[in-house]
């Protein structure tokens, strides 16, 4: 079985300054890693995934994220954030193999002050 | 853009009425699942769906849950007697694809009250 852990559950930042929303997994075997985002009044949507391969990825919004094996993290990180990256968001694993069962931390809200 | 639908946002009922919840998922997607969030707590996986028949499901999957796929659209969780605890909302989603390794496209949720 697989768990993951969202250690903050609300982070407040100015517009423009760094972000990082911290994530952790546990699980006995290999799992894919996701982050969704959902906006106020909207359902969850895909931010980016790892899958294989480079362990940072990228979303096309300017979000990152690194999957580190030893520390079972996999950490969202933002140089400079928007006002309009005000929403919560949702750090989830599955497992390679079966279906697309999604196992979610708890969110982060993360709100954006001018 | 295509995306999931579902109808109706929120809903309030008496403990022990049946409620439908419903789904339209993007139409070339096969698999269809759904999830829900009980208020403050995780969103977590209820049941996935393929091929006209349940896939996988949790243990909160119980006998007082369904699911239908009623025609080519639409994809509805039934649940038979409602209980204060299944107020939460209830999120849909498919994808195209089986594995982890697949996108799921969320609906907006249907907010459940149960009094």
């Amino acid at each position: 079985a697989q768990s993951v852990t969202q250690l903050d559950s609300q982070v407040p930042v100015f517009e423009e300054a760094p972000v990082e929303l911290r994530c952790n997994y546990s699980s006995s075997v290999s799992v894919y890693l996701f982050w969704y985002v959902q906006y106020p009044n909207q359902g969850l949507q895909l931010l980016l995934k790892y899958l294989s391969g480079s362990t940072l990825v990228e979303s096309i919004n300017g979000f990152e994220a690194e999957f580190n094996k030893s520390q079972t993290s996999f950490h969202l990180r933002k140089p400079s954030v928007h006002i309009s990256d005000t929403a919560e968001y949702f750090c989830a694993v599955s497992e390679l193999q079966g279906a697309q069962k999604l196992v979610f931390g708890q969110g982060t809200r993360l709100t954006i002050n001018p | 853009e295509p995306e999931v639908t579902q109808t109706p946002s929120h809903q309030v009922t008496q403990m022990g009425q049946e409620v439908i919840l419903r789904c339209v998922p993007i139409s070339n997607h096969l698999y269809f699942y759904w999830y829900r969030q009980i208020l403050g707590q995780k969103v977590e996986f209820l049941v996935s769906f393929y091929n006209n028949e349940i896939s996988e499901k949790s243990e909160i999957f119980d006998d007082q849950f369904s699911v239908e796929r009623p025609d080519g659209s639409n994809f509805t969780l039934k649940i038979r007697s409602t209980k204060l605890e299944d107020s939460a909302m209830y999120f849909c989603a498919s994808s195209e694809v089986r594995g982890g390794s697949g996108e799921l496209f969320f609906g907006e949720g249907s907010r459940l009250t149960v009094l």
